[in-house]
């Protein structure tokens, strides 16, 4: 049992190139996350999946898009890259919403861009 | 979403116990209180939750307030192991996800 795994763990970006950030869970979640982290910072949403088929925005969603694969996989797509975009990305999951369900989170894909 | 105000640091000592504050005065009936933590370059994890009654898991206690402006995450006996970043956190459970918000956390330093 993995758990939540994420694909690359380290990148390194020019700015403008594109990326794809792979996230797969094999819990059998329903709903899966993308954060990213700044150094010092707390995480902030990027997007969501509450369910297969559906997407959402969190609260910094601007220069990402996402697609839910399947129920197991969900990825972070950066079309053209910004050193704003420095961070480390992480990808959760968790059951369905019912109250007190806990996400789980993956390792973590820290991402340069210069 | 309803805010949690944490210290930014706490000192502990090994194989003491720990309380880690934090006050959420404008928490709402459908808020449950989440606790993560945060090991040096690793994701979050979860620790334990509660809403209105204490909870006890072989990780933490939660002891909330009975106004439930705020709460205290106990570890009962510190090690070098739980130096990390812990996160208190305000769920809202009526949405479609079960969304997190992180604020800066405190960060825990665990001294021999």
């Amino acid at each position: 049992n993995a758990g939540v795994t994420q694909t690359p763990k380290f990148q390194v970006l020019k700015t403008g190139q594109s990326m794809t950030l792979q996230c797969a869970q094999d819990m059998n979640h329903n709903s899966m996350y993308w954060y990213r982290q700044d150094p010092g910072m707390g995480l902030r949403l990027i997007y969501y999946s509450a369910s297969e088929g559906t997407t959402d925005k969190g609260e910094v969603p601007n220069g990402y898009n996402v697609s839910r694969l399947n129920k197991r996989e969900f990825s972070l797509r950066l079309e053209s890259a910004a050193p704003s975009q420095t961070s480390v990305y992480f990808c959760a999951s968790s059951e369905a919403r019912k109250a007190g369900s806990k996400q789980y989170f993956g390792p973590g894909t820290r991402l340069t861009v210069t | 979403d309803a805010k949690t105000t944490q210290p930014n640091s706490m000192e502990s000592n090994e194989e003491e116990p720990v309380h880690l504050p934090c006050n959420h005065s404008t928490i709402s009936g459908t808020d449950y209180i989440h606790w993560y933590r945060q090991l040096p370059s690793q994701g979050p994890e979860y620790v334990i939750h509660g809403l209105t009654s204490n909870v006890n898991n072989r990780m933490a206690s939660l002891a909330i307030a009975e106004d439930r402006k705020s709460s205290t995450l106990i570890l009962h006996r510190a090690t070098l192991r739980d130096a990390a970043v812990y996160y208190c956190i305000l769920r809202d459970e009526t949405g479609t996800a079960s969304k997190l918000t992180f604020g800066t956390g405190t960060r825990l330093q665990v001294t021999l």
